[in-house]
């Protein structure tokens, strides 16, 4: 089990630029979840998959962010016209999503906007 | 979605003391509590957990505490040592909704 994979670990984007950010979950796992970590608002909630559909997306700036589980295998949270404000941590996060609550968190991309 | 409100932000004890962080959170619905630890440039780990049909549960130097009428939640790290200090995240979710919505964190240093 290599656990949660996120790639790449490191990004950096030139302000205006895109960004595509890629998570494979643990396979198996039903529930996929994006957070933004920074020192000042510790994890924030993004978006939330399960069984790839979309759940929830509150916690997602509606208008230059966006997430997409085209397969089971894999999600992708894209930034377009990035901004200095969008750097972070980008984590995700997978579950079982059968009474099993636990989530297993990849290594995260950080993401640098210059 | 749920707030929770984690406190303190920053945590700096002595070798051998108990440390302490509390968390509230606002949905009666929440009813699973999950504390996470993040060690320096290490992904967010589950170390304990607790479900709204108890009230304490421990695990060796963990212990959590849940107030359901009160709406906190606390982590109680007994016997601290070096290798305890982290990031810990408090965390409530909906096992029906199943988010799960995170505190700020507290950075806890154990001084030796």
């Amino acid at each position: 089990n290599a656990g949660v994979i996120q790639t790449p670990r490191h990004k950096v984007t030139g302000k205006g630029q895109e960004a595509t950010l890629w998570c494979e979950p643990i396979s198996g796992h039903s529930a996929v979840f994006w957070y933004r970590q920074t020192i000042v608002q510790g994890l924030e909630f993004l978006t939330y998959f399960r069984n790839q559909a979309p759940i929830d997306d509150s916690g997602m700036p509606k208008e230059r962010f966006s997430a997409q589980m085209p397969n089971q295998s894999h999600s992708t949270l894209k930034i377009q016209s990035t901004q200095p404000q969008d750097s972070a941590v980008y984590l995700c996060a997978s579950s079982l999503d059968r009474g099993q609550n636990t989530l297993y968190f990849g290594a995260g991309t950080r993401l640098s906007v210059l | 979605g749920e707030q929770v409100e984690q406190l303190p932000s920053i945590l700096r004890v002595q070798e051998g003391s108990s440390a302490s962080i509390n968390c509230s959170y606002e949905d009666s619905a929440s009813n699973y509590f999950p504390w996470y630890k993040q060690e320096p440039g290490e992904n967010p780990k589950l170390i304990i957990d607790i479900r709204s049909n108890m009230e304490r549960k421990q695990i060796q130097e963990l212990i959590v505490l849940l107030d359901k009428k009160a709406k906190r939640f606390s982590l109680h790290i007994t016997d601290t040592q070096p290798g305890d200090s982290a990031m810990y995240f408090c965390a409530a979710s909906n096992t029906g909704y199943q988010n799960f919505y995170f505190g700020k964190g507290t950075s806890l240093t154990v001084i030796p």
